[in-house]
């Protein structure tokens, strides 16, 4: 069964800092990538998604994430953080099995922007 | 607003109550799904319903009863639940994960259950 390791559970960093948030997936066929994040008081929603093509892919809010299919990574990256990223962020990984695709999530890593 | 809503947000209950958890979505997906997000676990997917038939049910006790009586509605029925229940219930939607293999998830608010 596919897994998902999220190794920082908690990061805290101050405004205009850069980030990155590791995310490694134990599954050796193919995959698609996302993360997840949720704002305080808020829904889950979609920040972005890897699914071919270049495994370097830009989401909302200036973030990006890398895709090292060697690595069985996709870290979360953004070059300069404001006190609003405060949140706590998910990766996931969905494979096909069974003629469905499966979700698995990792544990979430909460972030805490200090201004 | 996420186009998928969760009722209530926030529920207590004891050991012998019955209640339910309700979701709806309003994004035309014909997949549902039933999450149970616990402090320091991975979200743990509890079943998924795909054009209203129930194609997962992830080893969840019977105390856990889901209905989903269309594509945009989905209960969570609660019975005899235990302590250890107590989480964040999220509901989801995506399009047909058999044949939309990159569709995303679409979460709602979620429902915090307490359970004394």
């Amino acid at each position: 069964a596919q897994s998902v390791s999220q190794h920082n559970h908690h990061v805290i960093l101050s405004e205009a800092a850069s980030l990155e948030l590791g995310c490694n997936y134990s599954y050796g066929g193919t995959v698609n990538l996302f993360w997840y994040v949720q704002y305080p008081g808020q829904h889950l929603q979609l920040l972005l998604k890897y699914f071919s093509g270049d495994p370097l892919v830009k989401g909302i809010k200036g973030f990006e994430a890398e895709f090292i299919k060697s690595k069985f990574s996709f870290n979360l990256r953004k070059p300069s953080v404001q006190w609003s990223d405060t949140a706590e962020y998910f990766c996931a990984v969905t494979i096909i099995t069974g003629g469905y695709q499966k979700v698995t999530f990792g544990t979430g890593t909460k972030l805490q922007v200090i201004p | 607003e996420t186009g998928v809503t969760q009722t209530p947000r926030h529920l207590v209950m004891g050991m012998t109550n019955k209640k339910s958890l309700k979701c709806e979505q309003h994004l035309g997906h014909n997949a549902m799904y039933w999450y149970k997000q616990s402090a320091k676990k991975p979200l743990e997917l509890m079943f998924v319903y795909n054009f209203k038939e129930q194609t997962e049910n992830n080893s969840v006790p019977s105390r856990f009863s889901p209905e989903c009586p269309n594509s945009s509605h989905l209960f969570l029925h609660l019975h005899t639940l235990q302590p250890e229940d107590s989480a964040l219930y999220l509901c989801a939607s995506s399009q047909n994960p058999r044949s939309d293999y990159n569709s995303p998830l679409h979460f709602g608010n979620g429902t915090r259950l307490t359970v004394t």
